[in-house]
């Protein structure tokens, strides 16, 4: 019964592809996040949506596209693949934004080539 | 804002001594703070939290930390660690809003 999922695990590709991570989460939350770790360990919010509608976006360069279709689900779409882009994301979820229920998803391991 | 400093980025120690890792804040409004833990290629887990009242925290897997305000400090201990403590740390705080900010992460490396 995992609480957030994320798929794919994994995601190796080339550069300038475009390519979608899906987030879910089960805990019945209406607040979900994207994160990004960069090689260094570094972990910074991208993006926060709140039952569907976009709450925080850092700045991040317009060719990611955050989609919510209901909220319980928080894909990420991203455009033009860079080198820079290779990075863990990590998808969360919270209940009414409050980061003390925040719950993390395992991660997806993107490496642009 | 709020920001997060995190001194030590690896701290090595052998097993069943005692580990303490820093954690220091800025902020201008009162804070909630916490810290979360990282095994090797998983998501972050939640180690334990300080949002109000006591200023001596008790989490999971025997750590705690110490809320210190005038020093603005949450550093993370336990009197003695396992191997399979060994892990990235992070410290994180939010001013009461939806976003927190994370340290940039302490690797604790216990050894035999």
């Amino acid at each position: 019964d995992t609480a957030v999922s994320q798929t794919p695990k994994y995601l190796v590709t080339q550069m300038g592809n475009d390519k979608s991570i899906k987030c879910e989460q089960n805990l019945g939350h209406d607040t979900m996040y994207w994160y990004k770790q960069d090689s260094k360990k570094f972990l910074k919010i991208m993006f926060s949506y709140n039952n569907k509608e976009l709450i925080i976006n850092e700045t991040v360069p317009n060719r990611f596209s955050p989609k919510s279709p209901d909220k319980a689900h928080l894909n990420l779409h991203i455009n033009s693949l860079e080198l820079g882009d290779s990075a863990v994301y990590f998808c969360a979820s919270s209940q009414d934004g409050n980061p003390e229920t925040q719950y993390f998803g395992p991660g997806t391991r993107l490496l642009v080539l | 804002a709020q920001s997060v400093t995190q001194l030590d980025s690896q701290v090595p120690v052998f097993e069943e001594a005692p580990v303490e890792l820093r954690c220091n804040y800025s902020s201008s409004v009162s804070v909630y703070l916490f810290w979360y833990v990282q095994y090797p290629n998983q998501g972050l887990q939640l180690l334990l939290k300080y949002l109000s009242g006591s200023t001596l925290v008790k989490g999971i897997n025997g750590f705690e930390a110490e809320f210190n305000k005038s020093q603005t400090s949450f550093h993370l201990r336990k009197p003695s660690v396992h191997i399979s403590d060994t892990a990235e740390y992070f410290c994180a705080v939010t001013g009461g809003g939806n976003k927190l900010t994370f340290g940039t992460g302490t690797q604790l490396k216990v050894e035999l």
